[in-house]
């Protein structure tokens, strides 16, 4: 079967750095995304990776190893408007979303 | 920017009545999509469409239908909603951009069924 895991929360304090592990057994892959979702609102896309290796974008950065079936989430600098839950979708060989049930991320002062 | 918009962000209907979720997408996208969302779950994928009168079973399309008449417009219909379909239901649209297909979301309609 098909299955996408990831913590189901994690806590960091304001300021610091938090990564996000996504792993992933599907049919087939083309592409991992990572969306952001805050509480009550719809989930807004944030990164998607198809090669191996980090993708930098402003305090955030995704990493994907295709061998190990494996990526990451990195969030620096983290605000408090980064309190979220963070999924991790994978592209299957018939071009669908495979969705894992998200991180709740939790930031305090 | 993409804009999804969904018909209501809150919905309370009694068990039996016939639900209609609509969903409307601004960027001429040929894909749409219908999840619903429940705690400690992934989005579940309940249908799809690659195009006006065409849809496609996702992975729990029981209980559920779907019309789309016209391109942008995307409709989900409980025929008779039963207590277990008490969900966030989110409607989503994309665009074939190589193999990105990056989905985009609508504000949810949170559904209570009593």
């Amino acid at each position: 079967g098909q299955n996408i895991d990831q913590p189901t929360e994690m806590t960091a304090t304001e300021g610091a750095i938090v990564q996000i592990n996504c792993t992933y057994q599907t049919s087939g892959f083309n592409g991992l995304f990572w969306y952001q979702q805050h509480a009550g609102e719809a989930p807004t896309f944030l990164s998607y990776n198809v090669l191996d290796g980090l993708e930098e974008k402003g305090r955030f950065s995704s990493f994907l190893s295709r061998s190990k079936g494996y990526s990451y989430l990195l969030l620096k600098e983290l605000q408090m408007k980064d309190s979220a839950s963070y999924l991790c979708a994978v592209m299957d060989s018939n071009y669908q979303l495979i969705w894992g049930a998200g991180t709740k991320l939790i930031i305090k002062p | 920017d993409v804009k999804v918009t969904q018909s209501s962000r809150y919905l309370v209907k009694r068990t039996g009545e016939k639900v209609f979720l609509e969903c409307v997408q601004d960027m001429d996208h040929e894909n749409m999509f219908w999840y619903r969302q429940d705690p400690g779950l992934g989005l579940r994928l309940i249908y799809f469409s690659y195009d006006v009168k065409m849809k496609e079973k996702g992975d729990i399309p029981e209980g559920y239908s779907v019309s789309r008449e016209k391109k942008e417009r995307f409709s989900l219909i409980l025929e008779s909603a039963s207590t277990n379909q008490t969900s966030m239901y989110l409607c989503a649209s994309s665009a074939r951009e190589g193999q990105t297909d990056t989905q985009y979301f609508g504000p949810g309609t949170r559904l209570t069924v009593l």
